[in-house]
């Protein structure tokens, strides 16, 4: 099992471009989470899926931030348009269902820089 | 709002030391409390949960413990090796929150020295 599969590993991107962040789900995982990861922010839920179902987009921090499950396996958070206090390392995790649930496994995350 | 501390940020040990870290949450009310590993450049791994019914988890050398009343979590490593450097993070998931939504603490940096 390869894991949850986050890419690119590392983006640089100019205050204004658009950024797609991507997440593969480990096979027979029905829940994805993304978090951003910050310094001075700690650890932040974004947004929660349940079977391709956005059930909390409390922590999206504005409209500039969109995420969709195109199917069960995938994921991405889109930045448009990116801004410097976006900078920051995005991971997405996922869990199985049933009790299962509460146990995440996370990607590697990306690096996000915006200049 | 359910606030989570870690306490020391930082902290450097010889080999072979046993250790703890400590975590505190302002909510009594969680459904349960992990605690998580990170290495420089990589993900969370999953170390250790505890449901809020439960006092501690074992598992090899970690041993996590849970007081719910008084807001306190407690990872204990025993006989430290150099490889158990990382930051070790603990969260809460609130009992009353239906999202899965896990509160992070901002983690403790350990540095096991050989």
């Amino acid at each position: 099992d390869a894991g949850v599969i986050q890419s690119p590993r590392h983006e640089v991107t100019e205050m204004g471009q658009e950024v797609t962040l991507r997440c593969k789900l480990i096979s027979g995982h029905n829940s994805l989470f993304w978090y951003r990861q910050t310094m001075m922010r700690g650890l932040e839920l974004l947004i929660y899926f349940n079977n391709n179902v956005p059930i909390d987009d409390s922590g999206m921090p504005e409209d500039r931030f969109s995420a969709k499950m195109p199917n069960a396996s995938f994921s991405t958070l889109k930045i448009q348009p990116s801004e410097p206090r976006d900078s920051a390392v995005y991971f997405c995790a996922s869990s199985p269902p049933g009790q299962g649930r509460e146990k995440l496994f996370f990607g590697s995350g990306t690096q996000l820089s915006v200049l | 709002k359910q606030e989570v501390t870690q306490i020391p940020a930082a902290l450097s040990v010889p080999e072979g030391e046993n250790l703890v870290l400590n975590c505190s949450f302002t909510d009594s009310a969680i459904y349960n409390l992990q605690w998580f590993r990170q290495d420089p450049g990589k993900g969370l791994t999953s170390l250790l949960l505890i449901q809020s019914s439960q006092r501690e988890q074992t598992s090899g050398r970690l041993n996590a413990s849970l007081d719910k009343s008084s807001g306190r979590s407690t990872l204990y490593i025993a006989a430290s090796q150099p490889g158990d450097s990382a930051t070790y993070l603990c969260a809460v998931r609130p009992q009353m929150d239906s999202s899965y939504k896990l509160i992070f603490g901002s983690g403790t940096r350990l540095l096991v020295r050989p």
